[in-house]
């Protein structure tokens, strides 16, 4: 059964750090895996897939990286921004007829002017 | 071009009560997707639909139903409504549900007194 957890499960940082978000899998079977965002009370963003014969994406200062072998996404945000406060939420969609996603917990990411 | 929508936003039912919570998707896009997100926890997967068929179903009770219309907008039904069932409803479309990236509406909050 495909488990996804994510570390840390909130971070505070100040304007301007770079930072990395984690998240694992235990199997590595996955036919993609995408991060999204979340602002309180919404609905959620993507900001990246990657398709499991990709190793990254970017978007911006936005940086996904995928290692199916030791079952790990790093999500990692430049240059952090206030507006980037918001949890983060990696899902994983396993390999076979069972499209549907599997989701970690978030993390929740406070950057303080 | 109009994201996801969802409507109603907001809905407050008491228990024993039925609800419709409705879809639209991107245009051009053909399959629907709907989950449910409880406060602090990741969303789980309810259903999804590609082309007016039944795709996958999550571990849900039977008292969840949903359908697709020939315009690929659809609606998810839950009857008698249990206090369990307040959560964010959210709904995602993509062109087929497979590889490709899911957009999220802004959700529906419901409300079970």
């Amino acid at each position: 059964k495909q488990e996804v957890t994510q570390i840390p499960a909130a971070l505070s940082v100040p304007e301007g750090e770079n930072l990395v978000l984690n998240c694992s899998f235990t199997d590595s079977a996955i036919y993609n895996l995408q991060w999204f965002r979340q602002d309180p009370g919404k609905g959620l963003t993507s900001l990246l897939l990657i398709q499991s014969s990709q190793r990254e994406q970017t978007s911006g200062r936005l940086n996904a990286s995928l290692d199916k072998s030791s079952g790990r996404s790093t999500l990692y945000i430049a240059a952090s921004q206030p507006g980037d406060s918001a949890t983060y939420l990696c899902a994983v969609g396993p390999a076979g007829n069972n499209r549907k996603l599997i989701w970690g917990l978030g993390t929740s990411l406070a950057v303080n002017p | 071009d109009a994201g996801v929508t969802q409507s109603p936003t907001h809905l407050i039912k008491t228990r024993g009560q039925h609800v419709t919570l409705r879809c639209s998707p991107i245009s051009g896009h053909k399959s629907v997707s709907w989950y449910q997100q409880v406060l602090g926890q990741g969303p789980q997967f309810i259903f999804q639909y590609y082309e007016k068929e039944e795709r996958g179903r999550g571990n849900f009770p039977d008292r969840f139903s949903a359908r697709q219309f020939p315009n690929y907008s659809s609606e998810l039904n839950v009857n008698a409504l249990l206090l369990g069932d307040s959560a964010l409803y959210l709904c995602a479309s993509s062109f087929t549900g497979d590889a490709d990236t899911q957009y999220f509406g802004p959700g529906t909050r419901l409300t079970v007194l």
